[in-house]
């Protein structure tokens, strides 16, 4: 199956670190997605994971894999009021096709 | 390089009507793909287009449909709307690679009514 779940909001201080969750049932993943979306707009994309990989950084962006558990987090450091959204992780099961299976998305809100 | 262009922007439709939304990508992307967002069933897949053939389809009724041109735009086309077609439509551009980095474009708010 492609269940992709994540918690529905989170409220994090300015300058605090958030982090998002995200787990999936589909152990044949491939690549693993983060997206943002603001109102009004399309997706982002902020970054991604490789399947065999256990960590990624990016800036102030950590990516977290636990491929036993399937569970892939995203940890935003020094979190900023531009950094309030919609974020979603997606997956893919098939390598070089382009269908991914979206979570359904976390409310992120930063409080000043 | 400009981004995902999508137009109409919004679309207000009555029930049994047809709709076809354009989807122009970025330039040197050759695979299109479309996914519909409602707040009951989130992001699901449509179908991915490349080189003119659809490459992949989601699980949605025939009255969705969709083609490319020989420029890589692509349209998709919903026939008969009903009020659950009510949606945010995005479509999503990549080069053919690996790693599957879709850019999105702004969508097309439909609304039926």
């Amino acid at each position: 199956g492609e269940d992709v779940e994540q918690s529905l909001f989170l409220s994090v201080r300015e300058g605090d670190s958030s982090v998002i969750n995200c787990t999936y049932t589909d152990s044949s993943s491939t690549y693993l997605y983060w997206y943002k979306q603001e109102p009004g707009a399309g997706l982002q994309l902020l970054t991604y994971i490789f399947s065999n990989m256990d960590m990624k950084q990016d800036q102030r962006l950590t990516v977290l894999l636990n491929k036993k558990d399937k569970h892939l987090s995203l940890r935003i450091a020094d979190t900023q009021t531009g950094d309030s959204a919609i974020y979603f992780c997606a997956e893919s099961l098939q390598t070089g096709a382009n269908n991914l299976f979206f979570g359904t998305g976390t409310r992120l809100t930063v409080i000043p | 390089k400009a981004g995902v262009t999508q137009t109409p922007r919004y679309l207000i439709k009555t029930r049994g009507q047809q709709v076809t939304l354009s989807c122009s990508p970025i330039s040197g992307h050759r695979s299109v793909s479309w996914y519909q967002q409602t707040p009951g069933q989130g992001l699901q897949f449509l179908f991915e287009y490349f080189s003119e053939t659809q490459r992949n389809k989601g699980n949605f009724p025939g009255r969705f449909s969709g083609r490319q041109f020989s420029n890589s735009r692509s349209e998709m086309n919903v026939s008969t709307l009903e009020l659950g077609d009510s949606a945010l439509y995005l479509c999503a551009s990549s080069l053919p690679g690996v790693r599957n980095e879709q850019f999105f474009g702004p969508g097309t708010r439909l609304t039926v009514l």
